[in-house]
């Protein structure tokens, strides 16, 4: 059974810096490309960025609103995925979800929630 | 950016067919997805590929596919099936997007 399990969510001031993880297991995850996706309160879904395979160069994209200031990594032999956020607004407050691609979007994590507030 | 714009809400009563649309505002178009979400929880893939169905998504999901417009179609809704919708795609940079969100009710 696939599992994607986020953590390390909280409150934070404007300006600070907080990192996701998200542990995966029930796949191959080395041969997998992760992604994380954010949903603030009442709002869609917004796209945050990937990070792909080693055989594609452990190569990453970064939507427009957090380009700079995020930052995805992951260790393959923890099966495990990050999102290191720095600068953050109150705009970046969201559950934040990561998410393997394979037909398209189709394992999620349970979500974890991020206020960034003062 | 690439826009994916979906109309904000659509219901229909039990039984009947229901279409959510979803329009791109530029040219090339790759492939839709339709992700289903139902409150607190996190979302759903039910179309892949413009028109192709995961395993244990009911057949009376489909999508098609029209110029810059993609159609998720529910065929005899069920109450189940109320939740939002939202179409996804990828843009010529590699970069994915979400479509604004359908909420879906079922009266």
């Amino acid at each position: 059974e696939v599992q994607l399990v986020e953590s390390g969510g909280g409150l934070v001031q404007p300006g600070g810096s907080l990192k996701l993880s998200c542990a995966a297991s029930g796949f191959t995850f080395s041969d997998s490309a992760m992604h994380w996706v954010r949903q603030a309160s009442g709002k869609g879904l917004e796209w945050v960025g990937r990070i792909r395979s080693k055989g594609n160069n452990y190569a990453t994209a970064y939507a427009a609103s957090v380009k700079g200031r995020f930052t995805i990594s992951r260790d393959d032999s923890k099966n495990m995925a990050y999102l290191q956020m720095n600068s953050l607004k109150t705009e970046d407050t969201a559950v934040y979800y990561c998410t393997t691609w394979g037909m398209g979007f189709d394992y999620w994590g349970q979500g974890i929630l991020v206020t960034v507030s003062s | 950016s690439y826009e994916l714009t979906q109309p904000p809400s659509v219901s229909v009563s039990p039984g009947q067919t229901a279409r959510i649309t979803c329009s791109a505002d530029a040219l090339p178009k790759q492939y839709a997805y339709w992700y289903q979400q139902k409150p607190g929880q996190a979302p759903v893939l039910v179309i892949y590929k413009d028109n192709e169905r995961p395993s244990g998504i009911p057949e009376r999901f489909s999508g098609s596919t029209s110029g810059t417009t993609v159609t998720l179609t529910i065929s005899g809704v069920q109450a189940e099936d109320e939740a939002d919708y939202y179409c996804q795609s990828a843009d010529s940079s590699g970069t994915y997007v979400f479509g604004t969100g359908t909420k879906f009710t079922v009266l």
